[in-house]
């Protein structure tokens, strides 16, 4: 019930394409909803977060798209662009635990 | 500073001698977290840590594992008797307020090798 599912686990797009990794979680208790993205050898770093209570959010190239209801939410990276390819993984807070949740992540290769 | 400052970066040990990990959150953030990274990018939490006292420990194999975050010195995680399983990258997070609205702030993790 603790698990957060992603797919796909790996993704080729073309610079210029649309990025879009999916994410599905079980437990109602989950109430914020980060991306983070991760190169090598570095620490995730936070990308685009979202409430539930919010079906959308847009930071730049970057998109939440958020079901409440079918509880998956998925990012959407807009023209993406070489130096997007990296390590995404969703996750989700339980607040009342203060835990977050990560993803399986999501290995995005952006060719030129 | 405005990073979380993980040491050391790497660690090699011996299967059955100790591992000490350190970790200086960001200045004013009250939550620290450790999480353990396998080799398949899955993400173990194993504590957290409001101040300096333990918030969540549910993550921690306590025969071998404990961390500390005491006042005015860098938070440890410290794995006694190490086995080759233990071998990850360890990150450290820290938050202001538990997550919400800036969420967690990681540092470039420590990779320890058990051989």
């Amino acid at each position: 019930q603790q698990q957060v599912k992603q797919s796909p686990q790996s993704l080729i797009v073309q610079k210029g394409g649309i990025s879009i990794i999916n994410c599905a979680y079980e437990n109602t208790a989950f109430d914020y909803f980060p991306w983070y993205q991760q190169f090598p050898g570095k620490g995730p770093a936070l990308l685009i977060a979202i409430r539930p209570d919010v079906s959308e959010k847009k930071e730049g190239r970057f998109t939440i798209s958020f079901n409440k209801s079918a509880k998956q939410f998925s990012l959407h990276i807009m023209d993406s662009q070489p130096g997007d390819s990296a390590t995404y993984f969703c996750a989700a807070l339980w607040g009342a635990t203060n835990k977050l949740i990560f993803g399986t992540g999501t290995l995005l290769a952006v060719q030129p | 500073g405005e990073e979380v400052a993980q040491t050391p970066k790497h660690l090699v040990r011996g299967e059955g001698q100790k591992a000490k990990l350190y970790c200086a959150p960001i200045k004013g953030h009250s939550y620290v977290f450790w999480y353990q990274q396998v080799l398949k990018n899955e993400f173990k939490f194993l504590i957290s840590f409001q101040n300096e006292n333990v918030f969540d420990e549910t993550g921690m194999p306590k025969e071998r594992f404990s961390a500390k975050c005491l006042p005015n010195s860098p938070c440890s995680l410290e794995i006694q008797a190490t086995k080759l399983e233990d071998s990850a990258v360890y990150f450290c997070a820290s938050s202001q307020s538990g997550g919400y609205n800036y969420g967690y702030t990681f540092g470039s993790g420590t990779r320890l090798t058990v051989v």
